[in-house]
C-alpha cells in the first residue's frame, strides 16, 4: 500500500514569520506530486505540479522543491499572512494498472495569526 | 479555466434513504471522473474511477452496490450512496481529468458533507 506523509500535521504560526511542510512518499513508481492549497468549503487549489528530481516550483511567497530519490517535498511560505491559513495538501500521482492515480497525505493545517 | 462544481455541499439524510451527488465539469468535457471519500483526520481515499459511457472501477474495499456511479454525459457524474448508513457519513469529494497531456491532472469540486442519521 502507497502511503503519503504529511508533517506536521497542524501549525500556528505569526503574521510574518515563514514556515515550511514536508511531503514524504514512496519514491519508487513515482511520476508526479502535487501540492494544494486547500480552504473550507472550497475546491482544492492546485499550487504546484512536480515531476523531476530537483525540481523547484515558486508563486509569489511560496515555493516548493522535490526529491525523488529519497522521497520528500517541502513547501515553503515566506512572511505568512493570516489569508495563507488553509490546509496544505500533497498528493503523489503514481501510474496503478494502467492509469494514473493520486494518493494523498492528511494535510497540514495551518493558521496564521495577525 | 477548469472548474468542477459539485451538488448539494452538505446532505443530512435519515438511516436507509438514498442521496445522489453531483459531479460537473463546468468548463471542460472530462471523459473520466474521480470519486474520493475522507474520513476525519484521514486523507482523501479514492473509491472510484468514473468512465463516460462505461462501468466505474472501484477500489479494493467499496461496494459497487452501494455507491452506484454514473457518468452519462462527458460533463456530468453522479454518486449515489443506497441505503445509507451512519458509518457514510463522510466528506465526498470529486476530480475530473482534463483531457490532453500530461494525462493525469484532476481538477476537484468543492465537495459534499454527508451525515446520515
Amino acid at each position: 500500500i502507497l502511503n503519503v506523509e504529511q508533517s506536521p500535521q497542524s501549525l500556528h504560526v505569526q503574521e510574518g514569520d515563514s514556515t515550511n511542510f514536508t511531503c514524504s512518499f514512496p519514491s519508487s513508481n513515482f511520476y508526479a506530486l502535487h501540492w494544494y492549497r486547500w480552504e473550507t468549503a472550497k475546491s482544492p487549489e492546485a499550487l504546484f505540479v512536480m515531476t523531476l528530481n530537483g525540481d523547484e516550483k515558486k508563486k509569489g511567497r511560496i515555493s516548493a522543491t522535490l526529491n525523488t530519490k529519497e522521497g520528500y517535498s517541502y513547501l515553503y511560505i515566506k512572511g505568512s499572512q493570516p489569508e495563507d491559513s488553509a490546509t496544505y495538501l500533497c498528493a503523489c500521482v503514481t501510474p496503478i494498472s494502467g492509469t494514473y492515480k493520486y494518493i494523498f497525505g492528511t494535510g497540514t493545517r495551518l493558521k496564521v495569526l495577525a | 479555466g477548469a472548474v468542477v462544481s459539485q451538488h448539494p455541499s452538505w446532505v443530512i439524510c435519515k438511516s436507509g434513504t438514498s442521496v445522489k451527488i453531483e459531479c460537473r465539469s463546468l468548463d471542460f468535457q472530462a471523459t473520466t471522473m474521480f470519486w474520493y471519500r475522507q474520513f476525519p483526520k484521514q486523507s482523501l481515499m479514492l473509491m472510484a474511477t468514473s468512465n463516460e459511457g462505461s462501468k466505474a472501477t472501484y477500489e479494493q474495499g467499496v461496494e459497487k452496490d452501494k455507491f452506484l456511479i454514473n457518468h452519462a454525459s462527458l460533463t456530468l457524474s453522479t454518486l449515489t450512496v443506497t441505503s445509507a448508513h451512519p458509518e457514510d457519513s463522510s466528506f465526498y469529494i470529486c476530480s475530473a481529468r482534463v483531457p490532453g497531456p500530461p494525462f493525469y491532472e484532476q481538477y476537484f469540486g468543492p465537495g459534499t458533507r454527508l451525515t446520515v442519521t
